[in-house]
């Protein structure tokens, strides 16, 4: 199984600003995305992240306002960009490993004041 | 569009008081089936995955099973540890798609 971290592990921001949120993973994956998870609901897939090309986005979402970074196998980036309460969610990355197993990391709850 | 319907959302139970959850689903072309276990605050835990009608996974007090429409999670005599939010996502190509999840509650 992978063995995910993700930064910062909470935060609080205030509205209008941008938080990056850091993704590492302890082998090397093919596939990586992006999870949303509104207070009392369940997981909503926010993007795919692409290494070496831009992330592959689903509908409701746009890189303006979700920018993904992938420079390698092991590591993403996610931000949450001119922030609104409506933001406030834990984020969540996901990997795919060799057997197709899907894991995800402990999250990244925001709090957007 | 791919559809998944968990039920109950909610469920209480007294420990060893044996319990099931489904899962039902409607999607084009199912990869596999996938069994989640989450804590408060904390990222979905794999639990299993399963690929065709007639598959069945155990792991101590779970089993899961599935059929061309619906996948259910069986505990078996559960205990207080086993209270967490359990969720079903079915997999096309590499998108998951999750249901609202049922909250299992067990009481000592």
């Amino acid at each position: 199984s992978a063995v995910i971290s993700q930064k910062p592990s909470r935060d609080i921001c205030q509205r209008g600003t941008s938080l990056t949120i850091q993704c590492q993973v302890d082998s090397q994956v093919t596939m990586m995305f992006w999870y949303r998870q509104q207070p009392g609901q369940s997981l909503t897939l926010i993007a795919t992240a692409n290494q070496g090309s831009e992330a592959t986005y689903e509908s409701g979402f746009v890189i303006d306002k979700f920018p993904i970074s992938r420079p390698n196998l092991t590591f993403s980036t996610l931000t949450v960009s001119n922030m609104s309460p409506e933001d406030s969610s834990i984020y969540l990355c996901s990997v795919v490993d060799r057997q197709e197993t899907q894991y995800f990391g402990p999250g990244t709850r925001l709090l957007v004041l | 569009e791919d559809q998944v319907t968990q039920s109950p959302e909610a469920l209480r139970l007294q420990e060893g008081e044996s319990s099931s959850l489904n899962c039902s689903y409607t999607v084009s072309g199912l990869r596999g089936l996938f069994w989640y276990r989450q804590d408060p605050g904390k990222g979905p835990e794999f639990l299993f995955t399963l690929y065709s009608a007639g598959e069945e996974k155990e792991k101590e007090r779970l089993k899961a099973t599935l059929t061309k429409k619906e996948s259910f999670l069986h505990i078996t005599a559960p205990k207080p540890e086993d209270s967490a939010t359990y969720l079903c996502a079915v997999q096309a190509y590499y998108k998951l798609s999750f249901g609202a999840g049922t909250t299992v509650t067990v009481r000592a």
